[in-house]
């Protein structure tokens, strides 16, 4: 069974404190990593997908990774509006449906 | 462009009661349609995809059922809610046919049973 854990479950930082979100996964034959942003109330926003080890992807602050068994999203000078709560999710090579980890609360303080 | 639309945004409902919640994608055809509910504070659950008209998969035995009348149209439903039903649901689209089945979320619907 696919398993995604994601550390730290709560993260605070001071404005251009930069640091890093951890998924840890576990998948028979990995399809795609995908994070997604998830603003209070909202549905989720896509981000990234990362297809295999060694991959980086990057947009504005953020820079996703991957490794064989784990993805960082690293932040680098966050700001306020990076406030949000950032999910992990695996998709296996058998199918289409996603396993999520349940999410790391940034909260970034001016 | 493609856009998913859920209503209704929130909804209270007594115990007992049925439900009926509907997303619609515009701007693809043949879409991936997925139902995930999501728990306070808690990762997403998939509850139900399909892959076409008709065709239903579930993730998860419950009380609730799902229904693909039209090819962008995904409906969630119970006969009769119970407390344990109350969560933030979430309708989501992919392309199916594309080597990577990235999937793209709805505003969502807030559900309160009381």
């Amino acid at each position: 069974e696919d398993q995604v854990t994601q550390s730290p479950e709560a993260l605070r930082l001071q404005e251009g404190e930069s640091s890093s979100l951890n998924c840890s996964y576990t998948v028979s034959g990995l399809r795609g990593l995908f994070w997604y942003r998830q603003d209070p109330g909202k549905g989720p926003e896509f981000l990234f997908t990362l297809y295999s080890a060694g991959e980086e992807k990057e947009k504005e602050r953020l820079k996703a990774t991957l490794t064989k068994k784990e993805s960082f999203l690293h932040i680098t000078a966050p700001k306020p509006e990076d406030s949000a709560t950032y999910l992990c999710a695996v998709q296996e090579t058998s199918g289409s449906r996603l396993t999520f980890g349940e999410g790391t609360q940034l909260t970034v303080n001016p | 462009s493609q856009t998913i639309h859920q209503w209704p945004a929130t909804l209270v409902q007594p115990v007992g009661s049925p439900l009926s919640l509907e997303c619609t994608v515009e701007g693809t055809s043949n879409p991936n349609l997925y139902w995930y509910r999501q728990a306070a504070g808690r990762g997403l659950q998939l509850l139900f995809y399909s892959v076409g008209i008709g065709q239903i998969s579930s993730e998860v035995p419950q009380n609730l059922s799902a229904s693909r009348p039209q090819d962008r149209q995904f409906i969630l439903s119970s006969k009769k809610l119970l407390l344990s039903d109350s969560g933030f649901y979430l309708c989501a689209w992919g392309w199916g046919r594309s080597s990577t089945d990235t999937q793209y979320f709805g505003p969502g619907t807030r559900l309160t049973v009381l």
